[in-house]
């Protein structure tokens, strides 16, 4: 399976945006980037996924580099309840609907 | 919809005993999925379904067993408890067309301890 490496924790400020780096440099052609958080005490929450192309939803974006090597998860503006641990995940579009979750990136907000 | 709902939430079991950790969902997925999850880890995956009389191993299967009756439960059971699976157990399904599914979506998780 190919692999991702993301920071263990990450600080920033309310309001302010955040940027949260995932390198998975051998990534297959086949594989979606997923980004999953999950709050303290909860289960984890789908934010977003893409193939190539950036993306947008109402939770944040997902900025793919052009080599597909690496990623980054953008939240516009950090709030406190957007301090959680923050996943990415590769998946193989060709190999069912599998999720395997590394270690993740602890984000903190500072008020 | 109540999305994925797990009970109970949180179990003490002596070694050796034995408990079904229940699972349903409202939402007709047809994947459902269990993970467990180790203190500062990520969750790893035990067992999956994809659809109702369909069950596979996941990475750790070892120690547990599962059954797809309906579709929308999915129970995970532990048949000689053991330290080790202390952890925090989460359900998911997700919804595949044409055999691809985009978002899990994830129960609030039991919390189980064995001693």
């Amino acid at each position: 399976d190919a692999k991702t490496t993301q920071p263990n924790s990450m600080e920033s400020n309310e309001e302010e945006p955040v940027h949260l780096p995932c390198n998975h440099s051998t990534i297959s052609g086949t594989d979606y980037i997923h980004w999953y958080r999950q709050l303290p005490s909860q289960g984890p929450e789908y934010v977003i996924h893409g193939l190539t192309s950036n993306v947008n939803n109402r939770m944040a974006s997902l900025a793919i580099a052009e080599d597909r090597k690496s990623s980054t998860l953008i939240l516009h503006r950090a709030t406190l309840r957007d301090a959680a641990v923050y996943y990415c995940i590769l998946r193989d579009g060709n190999a069912g609907n599998m999720l395997t979750f590394g270690g993740g990136t602890r984000l903190m907000v500072k008020p | 919809n109540a999305g994925v709902t797990q009970t109970p939430k949180f179990r003490i079991l002596k070694i050796g005993q034995s408990m079904t950790l229940q699972c349903t969902q409202d939402m007709n997925h047809n994947y459902m999925y269990w993970y467990r999850q180790d203190p500062g880890m990520g969750l790893k995956l035990i067992y999956y379904s994809v659809g109702a009389g369909i069950t596979d191993k996941g990475e750790v299967p070892n120690g547990y067993n599962v059954s797809r009756s309906t579709t929308e439960d999915f129970p995970l059971r532990l048949e000689l408890a053991a330290p080790s699976q202390t952890s925090v157990y989460f359900c998911a399904s997700s919804i595949a067309r044409g055999g691809v599914s985009n978002e899990q979506y994830f129960g609030p998780g039991t919390r189980l301890t064995v001693t």
